[in-house]
């Protein structure tokens, strides 16, 4: 079946440094989205990226969509401690419904 | 507030019982889903509901089951409970029907079931 894979796991940074987290699919995919999670906390859309090459931006969150559609990333630039959290990547199959398969997450900490 | 509702927020119950867990979409969204997340463990997803009806099907157990009703709002029922069911349990919603109108989801933020 679908595997949607992240790395890293973990993550470790000092505020102000940059973070980049890297998603990969062992299928084509229709979309990728991507949603934080606080600590304690529920996960949260950020956004959706839909076509190959695709490149967003929100702030300093920098979202790619790789050209065979099958990996994606996110990079923070200069990173907050309010940036603490883990970040998924859930991809939806070229061949399913709406059903989206979410990556084992990567967890960011930002050291003060 | 998501505008997605779960309850009960956290559940403490014996092996061998059974439990219910509710969710209330998002008003306007059809689509209700159901994930997983153990400790630590990603989201993992169990069964996913479109008006009413049963649209895909995750690693769901036998002992587990859901429906959604006329309302929209679902339950999943969780039977014959072992300790290693205890997890957060979270509901999501979403408007859309197919991948082609995929907006992605919104959370609630969860039931912490405690199997002891």
């Amino acid at each position: 079946g679908q595997q949607v894979m992240q790395i890293p796991q973990y993550q470790h940074v000092q505020e102000g440094e940059d973070f980049t987290t890297y998603c990969n699919s062992s299928t084509t995919l229709s979309n990728i989205q991507w949603y934080k999670q606080r600590p304690g906390g529920h996960p949260v859309f950020l956004i959706q990226l839909v076509k190959s090459g695709e490149v967003k931006k929100q702030k300093r969150l920098t979202f790619q969509f790789g050209e065979a559609k099958k990996n994606s990333s996110l990079h923070i630039t200069a990173t907050q401690t309010t940036d603490v959290g883990t970040y998924f990547c859930a991809g939806t199959q070229k061949t399913s419904y709406d059903k989206v398969i979410f990556g084992p997450g990567t967890s960011l900490s930002v050291i003060p | 507030d998501s505008g997605v509702t779960q309850t009960p927020k956290h559940l403490i119950t014996a092996t061998g019982q059974r439990v219910t867990l509710r969710c209330s979409p998002r008003s306007g969204d059809l689509s209700v889903y159901w994930y997983q997340q153990s400790l630590d463990q990603g989201l993992q997803f169990l069964i996913q509901y479109y008006n009413g009806e049963e649209r895909a099907k995750g690693n769901i157990l036998e002992r587990f089951s859901a429906q959604q009703f006329p309302d929209l709002h679902s339950e999943l029922n969780l039977s014959s409970l072992e300790l290693g069911d205890s997890a957060l349990y979270f509901c999501a919603s979403s408007v859309a029907r197919d991948r082609r109108s995929n907006y992605g989801y919104t959370f609630g933020s969860g039931t912490r079931l405690t199997v002891v």
